[in-house]
């Protein structure tokens, strides 16, 4: 069965500060997708990056950045100089799509981050 | 805008009672999938359907139900509420080929439902 974990559940930074947050994942297919969705206090679910399991190159963003390990099965993201409009919940999850018709998505727990003036 | 919409956005109702959410997929697409947010359960996956089938379960409870009818959209159906059952429901859409490819997921901004 697949799980994603998210250990941290707050994290509070004061605007200008870099943050990291953390996703583990467990599956036992080679071929899988991870994700990274914001949700604003809106409540929309914002995508923000999608990685195949066979793409180690860690990608950026403007002032965002992703680091991808499978030794380690994590999946990390990280803000740059955080901003307040960067408060959000924080959501990693992952698919074990055989084909494009069975796509679920088990997400983690999610991570609110509060970005403070 | 992701092109999925979702009605009501808003719905509050007693326990006991039944309601209906309702799914628009993007113009094309065969899959939806309907997910949970709670407050105990976090964001889960409920029920996917496929061109009118159903293709996957996830943690849907007796009292759930779905269909995706022969124009696409798809209904949840709720029943016997509890107040447990207060959350915000998401329904997603993807193209949904049979190929060894992932289809993007679009979501829907979600209905909030209020159990009192």
């Amino acid at each position: 069965a697949q799980k994603v974990t998210q250990a941290q559940t707050e994290i509070s930074v004061v605007e200008k500060e870099d943050v990291t947050l953390d996703c583990v994942y467990e599956t036992r297919d080679t071929t899988y997708y991870l994700f990274w969705y914001k949700q604003p206090p809106s409540g929309e679910l914002v995508f923000l990056i999608r990685r195949n399991s066979f793409d180690e190159q860690n990608e950026i963003s403007g002032r965002y950045s992703w680091n991808f390990q499978k030794s380690t099965s994590s999946f990390n993201f990280t803000i740059t100089a955080s901003q307040v409009v960067d408060s959000a919940v924080y959501f990693c999850a992952l698919s074990e799509a055989d084909t494009g018709a069975n796509s679920k998505l088990t997400f983690g727990k999610g991570i609110t981050l509060s970005v403070r003036p | 805008d992701s092109g999925v919409t979702q009605t009501p956005k808003h719905l509050i109702t007693a326990t006991g009672q039944r309601v209906t959410l309702r799914c628009s997929p993007r113009s094309g697409d065969l899959s939806v999938y309907w997910y949970q947010q709670s407050l105990d359960q976090g964001l889960q996956f409920l029920i996917q359907y496929y061109n009118g089938e159903e293709r996957a379960k996830g943690n849907i409870l007796e009292r759930f139900s779905a269909q995706q009818f022969p124009d696409l959209h798809s209904e949840l159906n709720l029943s016997s509420l509890e107040l447990g059952d207060s959350a915000l429901y998401f329904c997603a859409s993807s193209v949904g080929t049979t190929l060894p490819i992932y289809n993007e997921q679009f979501f829907g901004p979600g209905t909030r439902l209020t159990v009192l």
